[in-house]
């Protein structure tokens, strides 16, 4: 059974950088792409970005100038970085895998949630 | 981007009913649409995938359907456990994007 877990500082100061990891068990990293969503309390889902352990990635064009996503196959890890962090980055932080297939993609696995708080 | 709309926000019924939630896309995205459900304090579930196929496990009372730009997600008998939200989300090009949420609440 495949599960993921973030983790990671739960306060980061604004201005800062914000570093999530996302530890994958029960299969390989390197065979699917994964993607970060992040969900305000009380808001809806939205997606950052996704990567594939190849190095290929893909940013929301919002978040683009800020976010950097890579994986660690030797450590069956994902990280996400958010620069330049304000109040409206505090959320809950999911990973997800991405399943591709014919008629596009859909996340089957996601790790439990991290809430990131960011404050002075 | 593309927009996700979901109708209604918010939805009281009762166990037993039979519910249907509408999510419409800003243009066509094909059948590359999925539904996922929200418990409170609880990471996204996976139900439906591609528009109308049931994810493993899902109990067979979820079904979705629509293609291009409308899509539907049906409960047939509603259970105590399906209360919670639901999202739908697009897939046919990035950034992928979710409907604002359907909350399921009991009457």
């Amino acid at each position: 059974q495949v599960q993921l877990q973030e983790s990671g500082p739960g306060l980061v100061k604004p201005s800062e950088t914000l570093s999530l990891t996302c530890t994958v068990s029960g299969g390989s990293i390197s065979s699917y792409y994964w993607s970060w969503i992040r969900q305000p309390a009380g808001k809806g889902l939205e997606w950052i970005g996704r990567i594939h352990p190849s190095g290929s990635t893909n940013y929301k064009p919002s978040l683009k100038s800020r976010v950097t996503m890579s994986g660690d196959t030797s450590k069956n890890q994902l990280s996400l970085k958010l620069s330049s962090v304000t109040a409206a980055d505090t959320a809950v932080y999911y990973c997800a895998r991405n399943r591709m297939g014919p008629s596009g993609e859909y996340f089957d696995y996601w790790g439990q949630g991290m809430l990131v708080t960011v404050s002075s | 981007d593309i927009q996700m709309t979901q109708s209604p926000s918010s939805l009281s019924a009762s166990v037993g009913d039979r519910v249907t939630i509408t999510c419409r896309a800003s243009q066509s995205i094909s059948s590359y649409l999925n539904w996922y459900q929200q418990k409170p304090g609880k990471a996204p579930k996976l139900l439906i995938y591609a528009a109308s196929s049931l994810q493993s496990g899902v109990p067979s009372r979820f079904s979705g359907s629509g293609a291009g730009t409308d899509f539907t997600l049906t409960i047939s008998s509603l259970q105590p456990e399906d209360f919670a939200t639901y999202y739908c989300q697009q897939t046919y090009s990035t950034p992928l994007t979710f409907g604002q949420g359907t909350k399921l609440e009991i009457k």
